[in-house]
């Protein structure tokens, strides 16, 4: 079964500073999607990034990407040049693409990050 | 405006009493899915949706059931609520299950609280 790692029940950064967010999946499965969400103190869950697992390239979105390296299966979230509004709970996902598996996404227990002024 | 809503917002209820949880998305997405989550836990999924008449069960199951008699709603029945099942719940859907990335958009959540 899919599994996702958050080892990180907390973080804290300084404003400006770039931060990084680790997560680690297993799976034996070859065709896959890795998302991250970030979850404010309102409770929306707002979709960050993603990379699937054929993607040669690091996803990037603005100021997040994502370390990809698939043969450790690790999919860090690097957030640079932290603001006082990045401060929430980030959680790291998975997802079969495949349409004849289950398709269902798992989530890691999250990492939940403070930005200092 | 592209979302998927939930109702109610809030709910605090009884052991035993029935209720059921509403979700609709405006997106003509085919998959749809409910997670739960809990502190430490992160979010679980309870069940979902590849398309209409098909459901199936994620990983927390037990004690929920739910239906998928039109595409654009998905409601989440708790025929029996107990006090472990007071979580926050997100409903979400995404355009297809499978074969090619797409987002999974969220609901805003439903807090539950079972005396």
């Amino acid at each position: 079964a899919q599994k996702i790692t958050q080892t990180q029940p907390g973080m804290f950064v300084q404003e400006k500073e770039a931060v990084t967010l680790d997560c680690t999946y297993d799976t034996s499965d070859q065709s896959y999607g890795l998302f991250w969400y970030k979850q404010p103190s309102s409770g929306e869950m707002i979709f960050l990034i993603y990379q699937g697992s054929y993607d040669e390239q690091n996803a990037t979105e603005g100021r997040y990407s994502l370390n990809f390296q698939k043969a450790r299966k690790s999919a860090n979230l690097v957030i640079s040049a932290s603001q006082l509004g990045d401060s929430a709970m980030y959680f790291c996902a998975m997802r079969d693409l495949l349409p004849y598996n289950n398709n269902d996404m798992r989530f890691g227990a999250g990492t939940r990050l403070t930005v200092k002024p | 405006e592209a979302q998927v809503t939930q109702n109610p917002r809030y709910l605090i209820t009884v052991t035993g009493k029935k209720l059921t949880v509403t979700c609709s998305q405006n997106m003509n997405h085919e998959y749809m899915s409910w997670y739960r989550q809990d502190p430490g836990l992160g979010l679980r999924q309870i069940y979902y949706s590849m398309n209409v008449e098909v459901t199936d069960k994620g990983d927390v199951p037990e004690g929920y059931k739910v239906s998928r008699k039109e595409k654009r709603n998905f409601p989440l029945i708790l025929e029996s609520p107990s006090p472990n099942q007071t979580s926050l719940y997100f409903c979400a859907s995404s355009l297809s299950g499978g074969l090619l990335y797409n987002e999974q958009f969220f609901g805003p959540g439903t807090r539950l609280t079972v005396l």
